[in-house]
């Protein structure tokens, strides 16, 4: 089993929709929990960061973090067909100072139709 | 500001033979990430340097594969006698501070034919 399981797609919602992704994970000591945004072509940008348990609102993006269930999610309300790009969970632990390593998903890629 | 820039943005080459990989990351940025996104993969981990302590290189895939980083600025990924399983997106990341804020360049699409 891999240490972060995302379902990678392809997604196609139409525009407007909520959109709901999601990543799994198995290693208990994650801590921070990230979400990246990455267009064709392009590196990945930072869109959520999230620290331990609990949720965080940014403009139409929502992350959600539920340790005891080991699940991540990323919502996406009145989507546009700019959202449509690849979104990476990442994700990383307080082992020995090693927070900087991070665990990526995947990725699942969606497409926002006008 | 400027952000992460990395050189050549495509390279193409023959298995056996050496390339070079160039990262600028993001002045003042005293860390820097290797990763590598291989079709559908995951961005994998490679190497990490922060300032001048040792770089954790326990990412690499194999000892085909080194980084150096000069003056704690520019850094560049070797990979020797390259292999057709080394195509890849090279990516690489810098941050200021923590791990969360990393900043990643475009990537080097590297195909070895």
């Amino acid at each position: 089993q891999k240490e972060v399981e995302q379902d990678p797609g392809p997604l196609s919602v139409p525009e407007g929709a909520i959109v709901s992704l999601n990543c799994t994970y198995s290693n208990s000591a994650f801590q921070y929990f990230m979400w990246y945004r990455q267009y064709s072509r392009k590196g990945p940008e930072l869109l959520m960061y999230t620290y331990s348990s609990g949720n965080k609102e940014d403009g139409r993006f929502t992350a959600q973090v539920d340790k005891s269930s080991k699940y991540i999610s990323l919502f996406i309300r009145d989507s546009q067909p700019s959202d449509s790009a690849t979104y990476l969970c990442a994700m990383s632990g307080d082992s020995g100072g090693s927070n900087y390593k991070l665990t990526f998903g995947k990725g699942t890629l969606l497409t926002v139709n006008p | 500001g400027a952000g992460v820039s990395q050189s050549p943005s495509n390279k193409v080459t023959e298995k056996g033979k050496d390339v070079e990989l160039r990262c600028d990351p993001i002045s003042g940025h005293t860390a820097l990430y290797w990763y590598r996104q291989s079709l559908g993969q995951g961005l994998e981990f490679l190497i990490y340097f922060q300032g001048n302590s040792a770089p954790d290189k326990s990412g690499l895939p194999s000892d085909r594969f080194s980084a150096e980083r000069t003056g704690g600025s520019v850094s560049t990924l070797t990979i020797q006698r390259t292999q057709q399983e080394d195509s890849a997106v090279y990516l690489c990341a810098s941050s200021s501070l923590w791990a969360g804020t990393q900043y990643f360049g475009p990537g080097t699409r590297l195909t070895v034919l």
